[in-house]
């Protein structure tokens, strides 16, 4: 199985800050890289696939980029409706796999 | 756009039948895998397996010998079913169209 790790596990920050969460495979995996925000009682909602493919709807200060091995999902100024869990998961091989999830708080 | 919609029963003793089902709405049921996915209280994700409109399946192998999915396409739904649960398999279970659509989830408790 692919082991995906992400980090860090929670951090908090405030509105208008800079947020970036990395996400490690233990194997290459290409670009085949999805990106996930959780919101309490809520299903995952995809925010970006393929690395760094911005779903439609989704806000622009979303981005994520890498490839291989290594993954960024950056928010580029955090809103509050940006307080929420976010799991990477890696779609090149079954199982697919997610990350442990970073947990954005309030400052 | 595919929407989901999904059901079965929330609260079961140890050693039972866990039974969920997902149905398809709008769109193609015959091009995609349909997954199941679930998340313990508190935790992250953990893929359960996928099935495609022939029956095609891939399980996760630290529950390969607990599950099993089936499709009825006349319906345009899949089951899942995951065998002798634990205090363990007590999670919320969704159902989805990696990556892209997902159910609203559904609380299933094992409990004595």
């Amino acid at each position: 199985d692919i082991q995906m790790t992400q980090s860090p596990s929670s951090l908090s920050a405030s509105v208008g800050d800079r947020v970036t969460i990395t996400c490690r495979a233990s194997q290459t995996i290409g670009t085949y890289l999805n990106w996930y925000q959780q919101k309490p009682g809520k299903a995952p909602k995809l925010l970006i696939d393929a690395a760094s493919n911005l779903q439609d709807g989704v806000p622009s200060r979303f981005s994520g980029s890498g490839s291989g091995t290594d993954f960024t999902l950056t928010i580029s100024s955090l809103q509050p409706e940006d307080f929420a869990s976010y799991y990477c998961q890696q779609g090149y091989s079954v199982p697919w796999t997610f990350g442990q999830g970073t947990n954005v708080e309030v400052k | 756009q595919v929407q989901l919609q999904q059901w079965g029963a929330g609260l079961l003793k140890p050693s039972e039948t866990l039974s969920l089902t997902c149905a398809v709405y709008v769109g193609s049921f015959r091009d995609h895998y349909w997954s199941w996915i679930r998340q313990p209280p508190g935790k992250g994700l953990e893929w359960i397996g996928e099935i495609n409109h022939s029956g095609s399946t891939s399980y996760n192998p630290s529950l390969k010998s607990r599950v099993t999915m089936s499709v009825d396409t006349s319906k345009n739904q899949f089951s899942l079913k995951l065998t002798s649960v634990t205090a363990a398999d007590t999670a919320v279970y969704y159902c989805a169209k990696m990556p892209y659509v997902w159910g609203k989830g559904t609380t299933v408790t094992v409990s004595s």
